[in-house]
């Protein structure tokens, strides 16, 4: 398995501005994941984050709104830039030790609350 | 499109009472299943998981669900619920591939009352 952290675990942010969250995981791990969850539903990927090359996004999502990095195999940020209230979820990041289909292992998430 | 869909969203029963979650997914391929429980105040932790072999898992906290390939179904069950199974719990679906991409169910939020 992986233990997963994320800061902050909450923020209140006021309208056009940006966050950056970030994903710390305790061990190498080959894939990394963002999800979003709006409050009363479920978990939708945002993107894939790729170590060393350009995150991969889901449709609906885009890089200028979501930028993520990747440095290395244990670190990870998304930032949700020039926020409105419709940002307003919790944001999830993820991760699994192999490609493909393994398991996938989450943290506590990040509450954010756009003003 | 890859869908899963959990039939109850807000399930209420009482301790020692037996629980069946239903989850159906839609997508015609080799698909690995996941069951995902959230405690209040927690963050999400797997529950169980079916890759291959045998359809019925076991997963922790006396949970088990069995995968029906013909009706696309992974249901969740557990014979004799406690008050500290309270919790949301998410089915979710991910197609065999390397995208690693996992699809969540609606969620279900249990109650169940002392």
């Amino acid at each position: 398995s992986a233990v997963i952290s994320q800061k902050p675990s909450r923020d209140i942010c006021q309208r056009g501005t940006s966050l950056t969250i970030q994903c710390q995981v305790d061990s190498q791990v080959t894939m990394m994941f963002w999800y979003r969850q709006q409050p009363g539903q479920s978990l939708t990927l945002i993107a894939t984050a790729n170590q060393g090359s350009e995150a991969t996004y889901e449709s609906g999502f885009v890089i200028d709104k979501f930028p993520i990095s990747r440095p290395n195999l244990t670190f990870s940020t998304l930032t949700v830039s020039n926020m409105s209230p419709e940002d307003s979820s919790i944001y999830l990041c993820s991760a699994s030790k192999e490609t493909g289909s393994d398991t996938q292992y989450f943290g506590p998430g990040t509450r954010l609350t756009v003003l | 499109a890859q869908s899963v869909s959990q039939h109850n969203h807000h399930v209420i029963l009482s301790e020692a009472a037996s629980l069946e979650l239903g989850c159906n997914y839609s997508y015609g391929g080799t698909v690995n299943l996941f069951w995902y429980v959230q405690y209040p105040g927690q963050h999400l932790q797997l529950l169980l998981k079916y890759f291959s072999g045998d359809p019925l898992v076991k997963g922790i906290k006396g949970f088990e669900a069995e995968f029906i390939k013909s009706k696309f179904s992974f249901n969740l069950r557990k014979p004799s619920v406690q008050w500290s199974d309270t919790a949301e719990y998410f089915c979710a679906v991910n197609a065999v591939s390397n995208t690693g991409k996992l699809i969540f169910g609606q969620g279900t939020t249990l109650q169940v009352k002392p």
